[in-house]
């Protein structure tokens, strides 16, 4: 089954201690991309990867890590995690669409991190 | 930067039709796409629209104007399963950056 995996689901932490969430696609997408979703601010881009070894800011990045040494894995890491990351957090993965912009992306399920 | 405006929340009977807009400005745009989201759930695909025009999936439409910067989605003979939140996201590219930009989402309530 093609699909998106995250890991853990559900996550309580405490202030500065450090986390890893992974993810994982089966589809062979090039691009992959991490959103925190809040409310009443939509989801908002962390980072993405375009490829291995590629990755970019997206509009939210401070405070967070990302590495793509694998086509299939995008992992999220909060060094030295905050309360104001306390969030709903969204991995997505998609081929490039025709018109070199992304194509229809694909969700985990998502992982509910709080941060005490 | 980019802005995409959406309405907060609309409501709906049964049956209904319901068109949700979407605006948007933006530099290096590459296309729309709209997205439902049930609550705790995941965004999940439903129209994708590069071309101006209307493209149609079964009960759902998507309209695009790229000269106005503006976009609807349109969803025809309502159901209660319907009730979601919709999002408009823009594609947009730009020195090196390919990004997917959401607006905040429009909470669609069908009531009987």
């Amino acid at each position: 089954e093609a699909q998106v995996t995250q890991n853990p689901r559900y996550l309580i932490t405490v202030t500065g201690k450090k986390l890893t969430v992974t993810c994982s696609q089966n589809m062979n997408h090039e691009y992959m991309s991490w959103y925190r979703q809040d409310p009443g601010l939509g989801l908002r881009q962390i980072y993405y990867s375009m490829n291995v070894e590629v990755t970019d800011k997206g509009d939210v990045p401070e405070g967070y890590k990302v590495s793509r040494k694998e086509k299939r894995n995008f992992p999220l890491i909060l060094e030295s995690p905050s309360p104001n990351q306390t969030s709903l957090y969204f991995c997505a993965s998609s081929f490039w669409g025709q018109r070199g912009g992304t194509d229809t992306q694909y969700f985990g399920p998502g992982t509910r991190l709080t941060v005490l | 930067g980019q802005n995409i405006d959406q309405p907060t929340e609309m409501t709906a009977t049964e049956g209904a039709i319901v068109q949700i807009n979407c605006t948007y400005q933006t530099s290096g745009f590459n296309g729309l796409f709209w997205y439902q989201q049930h609550a705790g759930e995941a965004p999940t695909f439903l129209s994708y629209n590069v071309l101006d025009g209307l493209e149609e999936k079964g009960r759902f439409s998507s309209f695009l104007s790229r000269s106005k910067g503006y976009s609807y989605l349109l969803l025809k003979e309502l159901q209660m399963k319907d009730s979601a939140s919709y999002l408009c996201a823009v594609s947009h590219a730009g020195a090196g950056s390919y990004q997917l930009t959401f607006g905040k989402g429009t909470k669609l309530s069908v009531i009987p």
